[in-house]
């Protein structure tokens, strides 16, 4: 059964630090990997998809790696805004079953001047 | 402006008054989906829509109904709501399940007493 997970639960840094969030697989018999934002009180922003032939995946400041074989994907975030406080979440996407979409439970990040 | 729209956003009620939780995209996609997010674990989903009068059950569809008879709309329905179905309910909806990116409504947060 695959499991998604995510550490650290929440974190906390100063503006303009470059930081990673991880999230971590079980199974790597995945078809894609999806990196989401989430603003309180309001629904997911897709970030990055990336599929599972691919490495990373970049947007602006944002870069997420995928390495399937050990189960685990990062999304690094450059120099690091007030703004990008948020809770961000992986969902992979299993090759078994590609109806299903599983998420972790989040990193909640939140970033001070 | 490309856009999932759910109503209501917030929704108090009693247990066992009938709702509906309405969904509307207008992106042209062909799947769409239902989810529910509790704090502790994560968005769980209830169920899904690969095309007009097709639907499938998610991973905790038990209190729930949908229906799927136009393209852009996915009314989530709780016959007889009890309390254990509050919680942030979110709907869904993508060009191409698998290689496509999932986008999401603002939210409806359901209390059900």
């Amino acid at each position: 059964k695959q499991e998604v997970t995510q550490i650290p639960a929440a974190l906390s840094v100063p503006e303009g630090e470059n930081l990673v969030l991880n999230c971590s697989f079980t199974d790597s018999a995945i078809y894609n990997l999806q990196w989401f934002r989430q603003d309180p009180g309001k629904g997911l922003t897709s970030l990055l998809l990336i599929q599972s032939s691919q490495r990373e995946q970049t947007s602006g400041r944002l870069n997420a790696s995928l390495d399937k074989s050990s189960g685990r994907s990062t999304l690094y975030i450059a120099a690091s805004q007030p703004g990008d406080s948020a809770t961000y979440l992986c969902a992979v996407r299993p090759s078994y079953n590609t109806d299903k979409l599983i998420f972790g439970t989040g990193t909640r990040l939140q970033v001070f001047p | 402006e490309a856009q999932v729209t759910q109503n209501p956003r917030y929704l108090i009620t009693v247990t066992g008054k009938k709702l509906t939780v309405t969904c509307s995209q207008n992106m042209n996609h062909e799947y769409m989906s239902w989810y529910r997010q509790d704090p502790g674990l994560g968005l769980r989903q209830i169920y899904y829509s690969m095309n007009v009068e097709v639907t499938d059950k998610g991973d905790v569809p038990e209190g729930y109904k949908v229906s799927r008879k136009e393209k852009r709309n996915f009314p989530l329905i709780l016959e007889s709501p009890s309390p254990n179905q509050t919680s942030l309910y979110f709907c869904a909806s993508s060009s191409g399940l698998v290689t496509g990116e999932l986008f999401f409504g603002e939210g409806s947060r359901l209390t059900v007493l």
